[in-house]
């Protein structure tokens, strides 16, 4: 089983729509985890972290799930400005993980 | 808001020849790292830095590399002798505390010919 792992997508959705994204990892010690968001050939950049109580921010919920060890990314309201490539990333006694990420296209 | 900043944005150099590649962690941030992406492909660790020494690497930076902080502010990664493969967009970061919300730079796409 791959550490992080993604489905890469495309997910197509239409503004407004409602999509949700999951992330399997397979090192159960892992133990911060976040969601990044990367735009075509520019940089990752942090989008939320994600708590064991799950955690929102606007339109974004995240959820983690330690039995079933694997994290998820809810987004409410698609915005056409919601198309990107979301990476889960995990971090534990090693350095952040990226996952492959799932990409996004909200379409009007 | 502060950033990370890496110079030069595209590098371009011949098989064999050596490049360093420079960025300007945030102010007062302790941990460093480089991260690398192959175009299509995923970002990959490569290593991080934290006290003026190397405290983790992945299989990917071998003698090839070398990091060093040469004075207060900047962090260079090195690739010795470069490779066709070695092509990809190389991302430095930096975080307040190990392993907890990196930051990235722009990144410096590198291709070797």
């Amino acid at each position: 089983r791959k550490e992080v792992e993604q489905d890469p997508g495309p997910f197509n959705v239409p503004e407004g729509a409602t999509v949700a994204f999951n992330c399997t990892y397979s090192n159960s010690a892992s133990q911060s985890f976040f969601w990044y968001r990367q735009d075509c050939r520019k940089e990752p950049k942090l989008l939320m972290s994600v708590y064991s109580s799950g955690n929102e921010d606007g339109r974004f919920t995240a959820q983690l799930n330690r039995a079933s060890q694997y994290i998820s990314l809810l987004i409410r309201d698609s915005k056409l400005s919601d198309s990107a490539t979301y990476l889960c990333a995990l971090a534990g006694r090693r350095a952040l993980t990226f996952g492959s990420g799932t990409r996004l296209q909200v379409q009007p | 808001e502060p950033e990370v900043t890496q110079t030069p944005s595209h590098q371009v150099t011949q098989m064999g020849q050596e490049v360093i590649l420079r960025c300007v962690p945030i102010s007062n941030h302790l941990y460093f790292y480089w991260y690398r992406q192959i175009l299509g492909q995923k970002v990959e660790f490569l290593v991080s830095f934290y006290n003026n020494e190397i405290s983790e690497k992945s299989e990917i930076f071998d003698d090839q590399f070398s990091v060093e902080r040469p004075d207060g502010s900047n962090f260079t990664l090195k690739i010795r002798s470069t490779k066709l493969e070695d092509s990809a967009m190389y991302f430095c970061a930096s975080s307040g505390q190990g392993n907890e919300k990196l930051f990235f730079g722009s990144g410096t796409q590198l291709s070797v010919l």
